[in-house]
């Protein structure tokens, strides 16, 4: 299994331009989550997902979209970049929604940069 | 106020030392709560993960603890390793919620 990938791995965008931060799970996780990071502040969640067609929004969402219409993908879309949305995002999933064994899989992170 | 406090924020230590990292959570009603290792430039991992009636849990050279009735976890890193430079992040699930809090991260240098 490849676990979580996260394309692509570095990214510099402009003010105002969008993009679409890329992920994917090949362990038929239920749940999947957009978390960013940034220094000295702990991961935050942006959108979550607990299964195919049903996402909802985290803790920072403004300026964020996501979709799930297959269980392996969960994009996230920048609709117009902002510098605030420097960061590093992280995708990760988990088999179930549920909290017993909520061991969160991390992809490897996009680092994205708006000038 | 982050409901998941770290400390140190960093530390330095050489090879073969042991450390403590310490954890401090005000979130309720607490469900589990697990210490994920960050190298740099990665995702983070998990190492261990503990639930209401676990006080102690080993995995290799980590060792953490919680104490529920003081809400506080640590982990112990024994006979540090230059590989185990990294971050340590301290996450705490919610027994009736989908999200997790997260602690900023204890940053771990080990130094030859």
């Amino acid at each position: 299994n490849a676990g979580v990938t996260q394309t692509p791995k570095f990214q510099v965008l402009k003010t105002g331009q969008s993009m679409t931060l890329q992920c994917a799970q090949d362990m038929n996780h239920e749940y999947m989550s957009w978390y960013r990071q940034d220094p000295g502040m702990g991961l935050r969640l942006i959108h979550y997902s607990v299964g195919a067609g049903i996402t909802d929004q985290g803790e920072v969402p403004n300026g964020y979209n996501v979709s799930r219409s297959t269980t392996e993908d969960f994009p996230l879309r920048l609709l117009s970049a902002a510098p605030s949305q420097t960061s590093v995002y992280f995708c990760a999933s988990s088999p179930t929604a549920g909290q017993i064994t909520n061991e969160q899989y991390f992809g490897p992170g996009t680092r994205l940069t708006v000038t | 106020k982050n409901q998941v406090e770290q400390s140190p924020q960093s530390l330095i230590i050489l090879e073969g030392k042991n450390c403590t990292l310490q954890c401090n959570y005000t979130v309720s009603p607490f469900s589990n709560l697990r210490w994920y290792k960050q190298d740099t430039g990665r995702g983070p991992v998990s190492l261990t993960i503990m639930t209401f009636s676990e006080n102690t849990k080993s995995n290799g050279r980590y060792t953490a603890t919680l104490d529920a009735d003081t809400k506080q976890s640590s982990l112990h890193i024994t006979a540090s390793q230059l590989s185990d430079s990294a971050s340590y992040i301290c996450v705490v699930s919610l027994s009736n919620d989908y999200k997790l809090s997260f602690g900023a991260g204890t940053t771990v240098t080990v130094r030859a």
